[in-house]
């Protein structure tokens, strides 16, 4: 099983700075495989980016997302109030698919 | 617009079968695998398995023993079936589309159901 450790935990931050969230895999997974989530409580997890790197319909271009193999990065540029949510990284390109823990962005 | 969305009871005893569904609207289950993943209270997101429209499934091991996916094209609809419960498979059960070409993206999601395991 591949296992996806995220950091930082939390990060606080203040709307209009640039977030960096980490997630690395312990094995090889491939790029095309590699998505994150934007999660809010009581509502579903929103695709924001899949194939490592490709922006979910809708998604606004501050979110992107970067890396390969074992090192993947999102990045929110200018934070907006509505982003300060909970992030997941997920791998599917191996089963079982599994999750990082989550980075939680919330409001310096 | 594709929408998922579970039901089922939101309390069942342990040693008991807990037993969702996950109605599809806005599309077809054709083409599509249909995932289950979960949620227990302050944790993060596992995934439980999926099935293949045709009824091809695929679990995680974790779970396997316990599990069972269907699907039933006619009402548009896929369940989950998973036995012998314990208070540690008290969640958010969510359902979730994922392409099966190309991508292999999860990109509609239901709201997600809280299914407390309690007698």
């Amino acid at each position: 099983e591949i296992v996806l450790t995220q950091s930082p935990g939390t990060l606080s931050l203040s709307p209009g700075e640039r977030a960096t969230l980490s997630c690395r895999a312990s094995q090889s997974v491939g790029s095309t495989y590699l998505a994150w989530y934007q999660h809010k409580p009581g509502q579903a997890p929103r695709l924001l980016i899949y194939g490592a790197s490709s922006r979910a319909t809708g998604i606004p271009g501050r979110f992107s997302g970067s890396g390969s193999a074992t090192d993947f990065t999102l990045t929110i540029t200018r934070l907006e109030p509505e982003d300060f949510a909970v992030y997941y990284c997920q791998q599917y390109g191996s089963s079982p698919y599994t999750f990082g823990q989550g980075t939680k962005l919330e409001i310096k | 617009q594709v929408q998922l969305q579970e039901s089922g009871p939101g309390l069942v005893k342990p040693s008991e079968t807990l037993s969702l569904t996950c109605s599809v609207s806005g599309g077809s289950l054709s083409s599509y695998y249909w995932n289950w993943i979960r949620q227990p209270p302050g944790k993060g997101l596992e995934w439980i398995g999926h099935i293949y429209y045709s009824g091809t499934t695929n679990y995680n091991p974790s779970l396997q023993s316990r599990v069972t996916i269907t699907v039933d094209t006619s009402k548009n609809q896929f369940s989950l079936k998973l036995s012998s419960v314990t208070a540690a498979d008290t969640a958010v059960y969510y359902c979730a589309r994922q392409d099966s070409r190309g991508w292999y993206r999860f990109d509609y999601w239901g709201q997600g159901t809280l299914v407390t395991v309690s007698s």
